[in-house]
């Protein structure tokens, strides 16, 4: 199957500082990635639909100027959390889809966010 | 109301049963579901696509029932290696966003 490559895995920060996650898709060309997040014993909440050469269509609740996302190439998508804070801990996890809409997602490893 | 609900378990069965649980979905609109299952710490991994016809794989067979809209998976002859979260998701309408139920947790021991 398609293969989807998240980076880091995991990483610790201080608050106040911010990180950056990449998702790759490496084996096919993703013009729609979603972004992830997850709490323990919680379901997987969709925080943004990441669009190659567009904006980034955020949900509800889901503050867009503190999770910057950039899709500049068609098998890459990035997640900047800005100004960490304790609260944002948490397991980010992206995917992304092939042709047509509605078929498997394919998911990265996903990255553990811990804020110190 | 959430799109997805799953009974969150846990659902403790010894190697060799069978266990079974169901989701709902809210969504009568939804067209593609799905089972995938996720171990502590990781991504999930498709188990497998839910037909309107249902179908098996292995040891594992999945339903739909889309007038009362749930669909169930079934495991037969539990390995440990059966441990995992099994999560409902959901597509509904003709964009790619998923929905996903909380999970449903199976504990198989020896």
């Amino acid at each position: 199957g398609a293969v989807v490559s998240q980076h880091p895995s995991w990483v610790i920060c201080k608050s106040g500082t911010s990180v950056k996650i990449e998702c790759r898709s490496l084996d096919f060309q993703a013009t729609t990635m979603f972004w992830y997040r997850q709490f323990p014993k919680q379901s997987l909440m969709l925080m943004a639909t990441s669009n190659e050469g567009s904006k980034a269509t955020y949900e509800q609740g889901v503050e867009k100027d503190k999770f910057l996302i950039n899709h500049a190439s068609l098998t890459l998508s990035t997640l900047t959390v800005t100004s960490a804070h304790p609260e944002d801990s948490s397991f980010y996890i992206c995917s992304a889809q092939l042709l047509p809409a509605g078929t498997e997602a394919f998911f990265g490893q996903g990255t553990r966010l811990t804020v110190v | 109301r959430k799109e997805v609900e799953q009974d969150p378990g846990p659902f403790n069965v010894p190697e060799g049963a069978t266990v079974a649980f169901n989701c709902t979905y809210s969504n009568s609109a939804s067209q593609s579901f799905f089972w995938y299952r996720q171990d502590c710490r990781k991504e999930p991994k498709l188990l497998m696509s839910v037909y309107s016809s249902g179908n098996e794989d292995g040891r594992f067979t999945a339903q739909l029932n889309r007038a009362s809209q749930y669909i169930s998976l079934l495991i037969r002859d539990s390995k440990l290696s059966d441990s995992a979260t099994y999560l409902c998701v959901v597509n509904i309408g003709n964009d790619y966003k998923l929905s996903f139920g909380a999970g449903t947790t199976v504990t198989v021991r020896a």
